[in-house]
């Protein structure tokens, strides 16, 4: 079946230090990948995604790119900040219908 | 624009209580989702119907039940709630089913005693 594996967090950062964001997926054919991010007390919004091999998501300053040789998403940020502090989430999508399926999270602190 | 709007924000039950989750979109979406959400787990899909008039289960349905009333509406009931029930609960949805953006409500936390 498909999965996400996603780098444990938390992760602590200062204030723009660059930012990666592991994350792998094992899935048939050819999924779309997408990071979602979690604001304190709110609901996931789609941060970006890519569709297919060597795309390249970029969005707010984050970008991932789809390898799939290595069957991985990376997110990445060159300069981060306080409020970029959220929690990220990979995931991907295959098959007929938009049934996600989500990695467990990474926790992002970023401080002064 | 409202999105999707889920109600209640809190709930809490008594193991055995049953409710129903509302949760309705205004974007005239296809297909709606309901996710739970567990610390280190991450989202798990429960139910969901990829248009109107149809509903399929997720990776966890077991003690779940759902409704879509209309294209808007899309509830989730518990019959008898469960302590393992007690988790965070997003509805979402998507203009249609395949590779599409997922809109998400702002969530229901729930605690089963």
């Amino acid at each position: 079946g498909n999965s996400v594996t996603q780098m444990e967090g938390p992760v602590t950062l200062s204030e723009e230090a660059f930012l990666t964001i592991n994350c792998t997926y094992t899935a048939t054919g050819y999924p779309s990948l997408f990071w979602y991010v979690q604001y304190p007390g709110e609901g996931l919004q789609l941060l970006l995604k890519a569709t297919k091999a060597d795309d390249k998501g970029s969005n707010k300053g984050f970008e991932a790119t789809y390898r799939k040789e290595t069957t991985s998403f990376h997110l990445e940020k060159g300069s981060v900040q306080v409020s970029d502090s959220a929690v990220y989430f990979c995931a991907l999508s295959s098959g007929t219908a938009s049934k996600l399926t989500f990695g467990t999270g990474t926790r992002l602190q970023v401080t002064l | 624009n409202a999105g999707v709007t889920q109600t209640p924000k809190f709930q809490v039950l008594k193991t055995g209580q049953s409710m129903t989750l509302q949760c309705a979109q205004d974007m005239n979406h296809n297909s709606m989702y309901w996710y739970r959400q567990d610390p280190g787990m991450g989202l798990r899909l429960i139910y969901y119907s990829a248009s109107e008039g149809t509903t399929d289960k997720g990776e966890v349905p077991n003690g779940y039940n759902v409704s879509r009333l209309n294209k808007r509406e899309f509830s989730l009931r518990l019959e008898s709630a469960a302590p393992s029930q007690t988790s965070v609960y997003f509805c979402a949805s998507s203009r249609r089913t395949v590779n599409e953006k997922l809109f998400f409500g702002s969530g229901t936390q729930l605690s089963v005693l």
